[in-house]
């Protein structure tokens, strides 16, 4: 059974510091990692994917990956009310090429306090 | 991108009905994928439907429950058989364009 675990929050950070959202995911074989984030009573939106190990920025957030450890992270600097929302860490489950196929987290709620 | 419509949005039904929600794209795909969202819980993955070929369903999920049709390539529709109050959901309609995956809006079924 594939399973990709997240801290489910609530995450309280002050406006203006480094919200850290953590992923773990148990397949070794996984190759594609997404990170979605979901306003309360509206649907996921992508706002990063990562491929390979290293890190990856993207105007104020940053995605990590590290395969050995089976860690994916995103950071997000300079945290702003409207960053306050429900961060879905999503893995590729499907190794014949399904982009569609994804393996969800529970999510971590993420608040930023003004 | 593309952009994903879903009717309905949102809809309140009786125990032991079935609904039926539609999906249209603004661009041809090959695949859609249909995901549910539990109160609570994470997305799951309900099915991939194709078109011209039966739907391919994921553990736990059965035709008889969620009927697909994939009558072209800009939509898709998924039906909710017999439903009981844990059917009670969001269901996401997804497409995959290159290495992006977008979602509708969803459909916010609440069984009574």
């Amino acid at each position: 059974q594939k399973e990709v675990e997240q801290n489910s929050g609530p995450l309280s950070v002050p406006e203006g510091a480094i919200a850290s959202l953590n992923c773990t995911y148990s397949d070794r074989g996984s190759q594609s990692f997404f990170w979605y984030r979901q306003y309360s009573g509206k649907s996921p939106e992508l706002i990063m994917s990562i491929y390979s190990n290293g890190d990856k920025e993207d105007g104020r957030f940053t995605a990590q990956l590290n395969k050995a450890s089976q860690y994916v992270s995103l950071l997000i600097r300079d945290s702003q009310p409207s960053d306050s929302a429900t961060y879905l860490c999503a893995v590729n489950g499907d190794y014949g090429g399904s982009q569609g196929n994804l393996i969800f987290g529970k999510g971590t709620k993420l608040s930023v306090k003004p | 991108s593309a952009v994903i419509s879903q009717k309905p949005s949102r809809d309140i039904c009786q125990r032991g009905t079935s609904l039926t929600i539609q999906c249209q794209v603004d661009s041809q795909v090959t695949m859609m994928f249909w995901y549910r969202q539990q109160p609570g819980q994470s997305l799951t993955l309900i099915a991939t439907a194709n078109q011209g070929s039966e739907a391919t369903y994921e553990s736990g999920f059965v035709i008889d429950k969620f009927p697909i049709s994939r009558p072209n390539l800009t939509f898709s529709t998924l039906t909710v058989s017999n439903m009981s109050p844990e059917d009670s959901s969001i269901y996401l309609c997804s497409v995959a364009v290159g290495n992006t995956i977008y979602f509708g809006e969803g459909s916010w079924l609440t069984v009574v």
